[in-house]
């Protein structure tokens, strides 16, 4: 498997644009994640999926941020308008619950850029 | 909510084994004690995970006294490749339905030094 996958990898954009960050999981996966990761605050949980319907959002920051997951092989979550504090790398996860636990595959992020 | 309190960094030569403690005083009955791995520019990667007692793979063990308000993390023999990011995850978002129970905490920076 190819793992999760994100696009794109790296994002400039200029301040009240919009941005839009996509997530492919891991084929069978039933979980999703959208985290958010900054130096100030580190790994922060925004909003998770679960069989496409989204569980918990009380971790997204604001109004400007949605997510959604039309299918089960793809996410998006979408800032708009963009503010130089979004800037952050932005990492998608999913998981499969096998009984116990929780174990997330993460991708490799988004390094988002908002001058 | 299970809240994570890890070292900031530790500093390792290579060959030795680390061992980093996590506490979580306010664990759950039904939180699993998930360790984490990132390296920069990537996402963090499962390293253990585990309830009580003690679990080994084939990186690291995990050491879980009885009241389960610590965890400690073992790297047997750590080389350069391990200097990296270690994060504690206590939580179990099956029973509780909230991905709130899911805290990363600050992480641990583990250096390994030649």
């Amino acid at each position: 498997d190819a793992g999760v996958i994100q696009s794109p990898r790296h994002e400039v954009t200029e301040m009240g644009q919009e941005v839009t960050l996509r997530c492919k999981p891991i084929s069978g996966h039933d979980y999703l994640f959208w985290y958010r990761q900054t130096m100030m605050r580190g790994l922060e949980l925004l909003i998770y999926f679960n069989n496409n319907v989204p569980i918990d959002d009380s971790g997204m920051p604001e109004d400007r941020f949605s997510a959604k997951m039309p299918n089960a092989s793809f996410s998006t979550l979408k800032i708009q308008p963009s503010e130089p504090r979004d800037s952050a790398v932005y990492f998608c996860a999913s998981s499969l619950r096998q009984g116990a636990g929780d174990t997330q595959y993460f991708g490799p992020g988004t390094r988002l850029t908002v001058l | 909510l299970a809240k994570t309190t890890q070292p900031i960094s530790m500093d390792s030569y290579e060959g030795q084994e680390v061992n980093i403690t996590c506490s979580h005083n306010n664990i759950a009955t039904n939180d699993y004690i998930t360790w984490y791995q990132q390296f920069p520019s990537q996402g963090p990667r499962f390293i253990i995970q585990g309830y009580k007692t003690k679990v080994t793979n084939e990186v690291a063990s995990l050491f879980i006294p009885a009241d389960r308000k610590s965890s400690t993390l073992s790297l047997p023999r750590v080389s350069l490749s391990d200097t990296a990011v270690y994060y504690c995850l206590v939580g179990d978002i099956w029973t509780s339905g909230s991905a709130r129970q899911l805290t990363f905490g600050s992480g641990t920076q583990l250096t390994v030094l030649p």
